[in-house]
């Protein structure tokens, strides 16, 4: 089985960084994986990380430990638009289908 | 390129109806999956299809009923609807073993059962 832990909610300023950090336990792994979603939309996929180590795209980083089962998703300058929530999946080896964590609303202010 | 359509936006239903949610995709992908949402529990995977004509139940199949006979379409039934299954309804798909396994999502349905 899979088990995915991340904070619930955090507020941050416009310009800023944020760090979202997500923990996960399971029985095989091939992949992480962060999605956006805004209220009242679908989730969009962001970032995928099979490696230990960062991955970079623009504004947003993934990092990953696969020896601490843990990964971060890093924004940079903030803007109002990224007030959003941030799901965390996982998808175990050999297996179809992905487990995401309950998801992490980042609020961002003036 | 309407990439994952689902069918209808909103419903409400009373205790003991049925009805079927329709998922479509144009992107020719394996792999289709129907989600659940509510508030404070993330996506729980109801059921998913890896081909056509094949499903395989997720973490919460009880209640809910599916079928892939073509390829691009994934239906979701509810036969006799409770109010424990008013939620927002997502489906997804993805190609088969892509390096980076990007799920894409369909705007969702909202039922609410009364």
């Amino acid at each position: 089985g899979q088990n995915i832990d991340q904070p619930t909610e955090m507020t941050a300023t416009e310009g800023a960084i944020v760090q979202i950090n997500c923990t996960y336990q399971t029985s095989g792994f091939n992949g992480l994986f962060w999605y956006q979603q805004h209220a009242g939309e679908a989730p969009t996929f962001l970032s995928y990380n099979v490696l230990d180590g960062l991955e970079e795209k623009g504004r947003f980083s993934s990092f990953l430990s696969r020896s601490k089962g843990y990964s971060y998703l890093l924004l940079k300058e903030l803007q109002m638009k990224d007030s959003a929530s941030y799901l965390c999946a996982v998808r175990g080896y050999g297996n179809n289908r992905l487990a995401f964590g309950k998801g992490n609303q980042v609020v961002v202010i003036p | 390129n309407a990439g994952v359509t689902q069918t209808p936006k909103f419903r409400v239903l009373k205790t003991g109806q049925s009805m079927t949610l329709l998922c479509a995709q144009d992107m020719n992908h394996e792999y289709m999956y129907w989600y659940r949402q509510d508030p404070g529990m993330g996506l729980r995977l109801i059921h998913y299809s890896v081909g056509e004509g094949t499903t395989a139940k997720g973490e919460v199949p009880d209640g809910y009923n599916v079928s892939r006979l073509k390829k691009q379409n994934f239906l979701l039934g509810l036969e006799s609807a409770a109010p424990s299954q008013t939620s927002v309804y997502f489906c997804a798909s993805t190609e088969a073993e892509t390096l980076d396994y990007e799920q894409y999502f369909g705007p969702g349905t909202r039922l609410t059962v009364t």
